[in-house]
């Protein structure tokens, strides 16, 4: 069963406006969300995380946000430029035995800005 | 800047052969990972260790091994590699960053099982 979904698989946007990436999950014990991008033939790369006890979080063009009761997460990316169009990957930190801890990931959603 | 460096970009392999896919980070991280990324599956989590020969398995574990005898080194093991292992793997670690532990990939490496 998949805990953490991307249901959009692609999503192209124009330069300038707003891409939103949605997110939903199903395991009420998840602690923390964290968005990754990804280009091709990279590593993916953090970008920003939420934590559960929390509703919003923003680092410069990019803010997420986390609306519990509904297990629902979004990325916000205002204004998108192209050299955003990569794939990302929303993921969900669950605690391990002795403090440590795994990501499940989404299946990715590849978001185009066109020019 | 956390580094995390894997031994290929590119590696081609025969049916049957064993495969080795090396990891170093320089971090002293405690949590290591290898994934497999394929399109339409996202990351998939194969193995992990979060201390040095402590290993566990993730969700796809079948058909590999893991080694981790020093703290900065965490190898995946193909003991006979086969065609459905073509994909692109990944390594990570982690620490822990204001309560949430990111995780920091490297290149990864491009596997192709003929």
């Amino acid at each position: 069963d998949q805990q953490v979904k991307q249901n959009s698989p692609s999503l192209s946007v124009q330069e300038g406006r707003i891409s939103i990436l949605n997110c939903d999950y199903t395991n009420s014990m998840f602690d923390y969300f964290l968005w990754y991008k990804k280009y091709p033939a990279e590593g993916p790369t953090f970008l920003i995380s939420i934590s559960s006890i929390k509703d919003k979080n923003e680092d410069g063009r990019f803010t997420v946000f986390l609306n519990k009761s509904a297990k629902h997460l979004s990325l916000h990316i205002v204004p998108s430029q192209p050299g955003d169009s990569a794939v990302y990957f929303c993921a969900a930190s669950v605690s391990f035995q002795g403090g440590s801890e795994k990501l499940v990931f989404g299946k990715g959603t590849k978001l185009t800005v066109n020019p | 800047d956390v580094k995390v460096t894997q031994s290929s970009r590119y590696l081609v392999k025969r049916t049957g052969e064993k495969v080795f896919l090396e990891c170093v980070q320089d971090m002293d991280h405690e949590n290591m990972f290898w994934y497999r990324q394929d399109p339409g599956l996202g990351l998939r989590l194969i193995y992990f260790s979060y201390d040095v020969k402590m290993k566990e398995k993730g969700d796809i574990p079948e058909g590999y091994s893991v080694s981790r005898e020093k703290k900065e080194r965490f190898s995946l093991i193909l003991e006979s590699a086969s065609t459905n292992q073509t994909s692109m793997y990944l390594c990570a670690s982690s620490f822990l960053v204001g309560g949430a532990y990111e995780q920091y990939f490297g290149p990864g490496t491009r596997l192709t099982v003929t």
